[in-house]
């Protein structure tokens, strides 16, 4: 039950796009189609943008995207804005109903 | 509209034991899994246990096997989390949430639970 690993930061300007990636192996992210990226601003619960990979959360705008190769998941945020600085955390199905969570990635818009 | 609502959380010594509560709404609870992800402060997120829709079956990470129990009433829409031998490193907030498509779709508030030594 070893976290997935993820870029502690990253950071782009409004308008331009960032990518965050999230690695685990093949007994999680690699073995299986069911990686979720979560949002969270400060003081708040997480709140979910992405699930089986690529498939956007209700109400989450377009300029998400999901995707995965092998034993690493990215999230892409396109277009930044302000209001998408925050902590981003991917997460992934192990097998026998376990989850695991990344480490945790900080967006600053610049 | 869903809504899970966090309660229980508290300062504990070391050893000793606590109950979560998570009140849910806007949906049908009892076709749900539920989980308990817990956040360390300034940390990372990590997943604590999973009940199954009817109770049936439960799940839980190592390191809480055998302290922790995740049960839930159906009747009255309420997930728990019965935490005993409660450890320093068990302090976080606790969040419980909807388990659906593999993910997590609806998160409470949460509720911070400080173990001292």
């Amino acid at each position: 039950q070893s976290a997935l690993t993820q870029p502690p930061s990253a950071s782009g300007s409004p308008g331009q796009s960032v990518a965050i990636s999230c690695t685990g192996t093949s007994s999680d992210i690699g073995g299986y189609n069911y990686v979720s990226w979560y949002q969270q601003h400060p003081g708040k619960a997480p709140k979910i943008i992405i699930h089986e990979v690529s498939k956007r959360s209700s109400g989450v705008p377009d300029r998400f995207s999901g995707s995965k190769s092998g034993n690493t998941a990215s999230l892409t945020v396109s277009g930044l804005q302000a209001e998408d600085e925050a902590d981003y955390f991917c997460s992934s199905y192990a097998g026998s109903n376990i989850f695991v969570f990344g480490t945790g990635t900080t967006v600053t818009v610049l | 509209e869903v809504q899970l609502v966090d309660s229980g959380g508290g300062l504990v010594q070391s050893g000793g034991s606590l109950r979560l509560s998570c009140e849910a709404s806007g949906f049908s609870f009892n076709n749900y899994y539920m989980r308990w992800v817990r956040q360390s402060p300034g940390k990372g997120l990590e997943w604590v246990a999973t009940i199954k829709e009817d109770g049936s079956e439960e799940y839980y990470r190592d390191s809480v096997r055998g302290r922790f129990t995740i049960s839930r009433d159906n009747a009255k829409s309420s997930l728990y989390l019965q935490m005993n031998s409660l450890r320093v490193d068990d302090t976080a907030v606790y969040y419980c949430a909807r388990a659906s498509n593999y993910a997590s779709d609806h998160w409470g508030q949460g509720t911070l639970v400080t173990v001292s030594s």
